[in-house]
């Protein structure tokens, strides 16, 4: 079945420590997004990618890195930057068949750092 | 910046009676789409609907459909017979303008549905 996958569901790390989360698609999808949710916040975008090599910072960009090595992959690193981490973070990938541009998003990460 | 605004923080309806969801946006495209994702308490997103702007006639899917009004750029969701599985959050969500292809998502409203 091809979908989008993110792991693990669950990840706790230690402040100071940076952590990846990880996130695959097998939709063969150009595009791929990052967005942390908070309570009450809704959905921020951390960074996109439109194509392979290439990435952009979205609304909520420090403390955050990202790769696109591949397109399957777009994995985010969450730096010890970033003051306040601990959130619920979402990986989608964009269908952009007769230009829709369609999320299709991963069950997400929760973090938490302590 | 743009915006979109669901001004609902919280709603609630009486299993299989119908309620609707609001959402305005601000968008300079001329033609694009909406969309209403749905996040049921596992947290995954799931697209309930989508709408072309330059479509007349309000998209429905099964029990779900729009109210779509362009020039007033106000895109509401009805939900008829509704269901105890319907309880979630829904996101209302537009491109963001200039040629991008992001979307911005509104800050969702809460739906509890009550037996």
């Amino acid at each position: 079945d091809g979908g989008i996958t993110q792991s693990p569901k669950y990840l706790f790390r230690k402040e100071g420590q940076n952590v990846t989360l990880s996130c695959e698609q097998n939709l063969n999808h150009d595009a791929m997004y990052w967005y942390r949710q908070d309570p009450g916040q809704g959905l921020r975008l951390i960074y996109y990618s439109q194509i392979v090599n290439d990435f952009q910072k979205g609304d909520i960009a420090e403390g955050y890195s990202v790769s696109r090595e591949k397109k399957e992959s777009f994995p985010l690193t969450v730096t010890s930057a970033q003051k306040n981490p601990t959130a619920f973070y979402l990986c989608a990938s964009d269908n952009r068949a007769g230009g829709i541009y369609e999320q299709y998003f991963g069950p997400g990460t929760r973090l938490t750092v302590t | 910046a743009q915006t979109v605004t669901q001004s609902q923080p919280e709603m609630s309806v009486q299993e299989a009676e119908t309620v609707t969801l609001s959402c305005t946006y601000d968008t300079s495209e001329s033609d694009y789409y909406l969309f209403w994702y749905k996040q049921p308490p596992s947290r995954q997103m799931i697209l309930v609907i989508r709408q072309e702007a330059y479509k007349q006639q309000n998209a429905t899917e099964n029990r779900f459909s729009v109210n779509f009004q362009k020039a007033a750029k106000s895109f509401s969701l009805k939900i008829s017979d509704s269901q105890l599985g319907d309880a979630a959050m829904y996101f209302c969500a537009c491109p963001l303008a200039g040629g991008s292809e992001k979307l911005v998502f509104g800050k969702g409203t809460k739906l509890t549905v009550n037996p």
